[in-house]
């Protein structure tokens, strides 16, 4: 059963200042999913990670990923406050197609 | 493109009572999973459907059940609400195991 770990799960910061989110998962998972979620809206997909070594890159947001190490992060920078959101980081299990969520970063990006 | 839509948008419901749940997926697709978040938690996955069946289960009891309609819409729902159900659900949708899942808006349930 795939498990993901995410940390921090708070994250207070200030604006213009570069930071990491950490994703550990269990077991091997075919993709890793990193989503954007605002306080009472839905989830935004922001990368899907395929392979490892992959790098994607929006903006002030870069995530890679390390299939070797089970990791993926979430590399933030410059942040400024419209980053502010919780972001979540979900696995997909060895041939099971529903995802695997992390239990989120809560992220506050301070003026 | 409409994306995926959900209905109702918000729903209170009775301990005890039933409640469906509504999904029409984006267009292309023909995989509807849904996951249920609690307030400060991750979404939990609940089960998918891909032509019209049950493909995947996660951890939750029969009293979740689902439907998918020829028109690759889904339905979930929910019997003999405890207060625990009390949750944001929500829809996503994919078109086989290829493309990224993309989430509707959600349903607001809160079971008192």
């Amino acid at each position: 059963e795939l498990k993901v770990e995410q940390n921090p799960l708070f994250l207070s910061m200030q604006e213009g200042k570069n930071y990491t989110i950490y994703c550990n998962y269990s077991t091997t998972s075919d993709r890793l999913y990193w989503y954007r979620q605002d306080p009472g809206k839905s989830l935004e997909s922001l990368f899907v990670l395929l392979s490892n070594g992959a790098v994607k890159q929006e903006g002030r947001l870069m995530a890679s990923l390390d299939t070797k190490a089970r990791l993926s992060t979430l590399h933030i920078t410059a942040a400024v406050h419209d980053l502010s959101a919780t972001y979540f980081c979900a696995g997909s299990g060895g041939g099971a197609d529903g995802l695997t969520f992390g239990k989120g970063t809560h992220l506050i990006i301070q003026p | 493109d409409a994306g995926v839509t959900q209905s109702p948008t918000h729903l209170i419901k009775t301990r005890g009572q039933q409640v469906t749940l509504r999904c029409s997926p984006k267009s292309g697709h023909d995989t509807v999973s849904w996951y249920q978040q609690a307030l400060g938690q991750g979404p939990q996955f609940i089960f998918q459907y891909y032509e019209e069946e049950e493909r995947q289960r996660g951890n939750f009891p029969d009293r979740f059940s689902g439907h998918q309609f020829p028109n690759y819409s889904s339905e979930l729902n929910v019997n003999a609400l405890l207060l625990g159900d009390s949750a944001l659900y929500l829809c996503a949708s994919t078109r086989s195991r290829v493309t990224e899942a993309f989430f509707g808006q959600g349903t607001r349930l809160t079971v008192v």
